[in-house]
């Protein structure tokens, strides 16, 4: 199996701040790592698609980015809506996973 | 509009089995692959497994594919998980989704307790 390595666990930040969460894959997956929200009980909602690729709906502030092992979400100015669990999910092989996510909480 | 319905969840004993349900509709059912993936309480998300249009291709987590088995219906549209010999670290929030090498699409989850 592929796997998602996703850092730092916890982030905590200032509304207004601008982040970036990191997910590192156990071998070169090329673009096929997507991105998703979860807030507390609710179901998981896709942010980005193929490390870059904005999904309708989304707002601009959040932007992927990366290839091979290494890749970024990033926030522009968070929001206090964004304070939730990120994970990111590889479809590089039939055999998909997700990573550990990363909790954005508010400082 | 795309919905994904699961139902079937509950409490069930150790050892025992369980199929889950999830009724599609908004869509057409048989021109999507459709999977299953969990959250045990306070985890992350598990990737339980994936099925294609007509069922010809069943892809499983290694850990999980000699306890649970993926069918569809697609007369029903309906997608299906069987567990079975459950234990405790089955206990877990069970969501369907449509998928396209990546999830637009979620049910509300059923839970599944496995307790005594």
């Amino acid at each position: 199996n592929i796997v998602l390595t996703q850092s730092p666990a916890t982030l905590s930040v200032t509304p207004g701040e601008s982040v970036s969460l990191s997910c590192r894959a156990s071998q070169s997956i090329s673009t096929s790592i997507h991105w998703y929200q979860q807030k507390s009980n609710e179901s998981p909602r896709l942010l980005i698609k193929y490390a870059s690729q904005s999904i309708s709906g989304i707002p601009s502030r959040f932007s992927g980015s990366g290839s091979g092992t290494d890749f970024t979400l990033s926030i522009n100015r968070v929001e206090s809506e964004d304070f939730s669990i990120y994970y990111c999910q590889q479809s590089y092989s039939s055999l998909f996973t997700f990573g550990s996510g990363t909790k954005l909480e508010i400082k | 509009e795309v919905k994904l319905v699961e139902s079937g969840g509950g409490l069930v004993q150790p050892g025992r089995s369980l199929k889950l349900s999830c009724a599609a509709s908004g869509f057409s059912f048989n021109d999507y692959w459709m999977g299953w993936v969990r959250q045990a309480p306070g985890k992350g998300l598990e990737w339980i497994g994936e099925i294609n249009q007509d069922s010809s291709t069943i892809n499983y987590t290694p850990s999980l594919k000699d306890k649970f088995t993926i069918s569809r219906d697609n007369a029903q549209n309906t997608l299906y998980l069987q567990m079975s010999k459950l234990g405790s670290e089955d206990t877990a929030i069970y969501y369907c989704a449509r998928a396209e090498g990546l999830y637009p699409y979620w049910g509300q989850g059923t839970l599944v307790t496995v307790s005594s």
